[in-house]
């Protein structure tokens, strides 16, 4: 079975500070591995995505994740996030398929970033 | 925009009730996934149709059903409603298993 849990479940930053949002991951076969954005009241936008390739993953937004097979991690940093950027953001696995898997997500349970002017 | 539209946006029902929410994946995608987005059980996978045909279920209750008709909309059938069903439930498609997911905007459901 996959899991995925994100270490924080807010985190506060300053406009213009650099931040890092944490996802660890748990599987027993290759991952593909997602960050969504949630605004408030507001569908899923997908972040950027890892599938194969470079572990260093360039999104939308100015947004980047670092693929870490080791450490089984995927964690998302930004150098200097906006007001804007305040929203609830998901980390989420996947399998390619011929391993069991679907295409089906699994989400951890979200981390809330809130910057403060 | 992501080009999945669901209908309706917003859903106030009673208990018992049996509500249906309506979900038009993206043009040309042929997996269809249902989300349940609750307080204390986070996003949870229910169920999955690809081209028209059950693939996979997570967390779907009993009391819940889907499907996928050959236009590849789909529908998710909520019946019995208990307190406890009130979400937010999303769908979202892709070409195909492993892709890139689209979301929908989500229906919000409130049982009352």
């Amino acid at each position: 079975a996959q899991s995925v849990t994100q270490l924080d479940s807010q985190v506060p930053v300053f406009e213009e500070a650099p931040v890092e949002l944490r996802c660890n991951y748990s599987s027993s076969v290759s991952v593909y591995l997602f960050w969504y954005v949630q605004y408030p009241n507001q569908g899923l936008q997908l972040l950027l995505k890892y599938l194969s390739g470079s572990t260093l993953v360039k999104g939308i937004n100015g947004f980047e994740a670092e693929f870490n097979k080791s450490q089984t991690s995927f964690h998302l940093r930004k150098p200097s996030v906006h007001i804007s950027d305040t929203a609830e953001y998901f980390c989420a696995v996947s399998s390619p398929y011929g391993s069991g898997n679907t295409g089906k997500l699994i989400f951890g349970q979200g981390t809330t970033l809130q910057v403060k002017p | 925009d992501s080009g999945v539209t669901q209908t309706p946006k917003h859903l106030i029902t009673a208990t018992g009730q049996r509500v249906t929410l309506r979900c038009s994946p993206r043009s040309g995608d042929l997996s269809v996934y249902w989300y349940q987005q609750s307080l204390d059980q986070g996003l949870q996978f229910l169920i999955q149709y690809y081209n028209g045909e059950e693939r996979a279920k997570g967390n779907i209750l009993e009391r819940f059903s889907a499907q996928q008709f050959p236009d590849l909309h789909s529908e998710l059938n909520l019946s019995s409603l208990e307190l406890g069903d009130s979400a937010l439930y999303f769908c979202a498609s892709s070409l195909t298993w492993g892709n890139e997911q689209f979301f929908g905007p989500g229906t919000r459901l409130t049982v009352l």
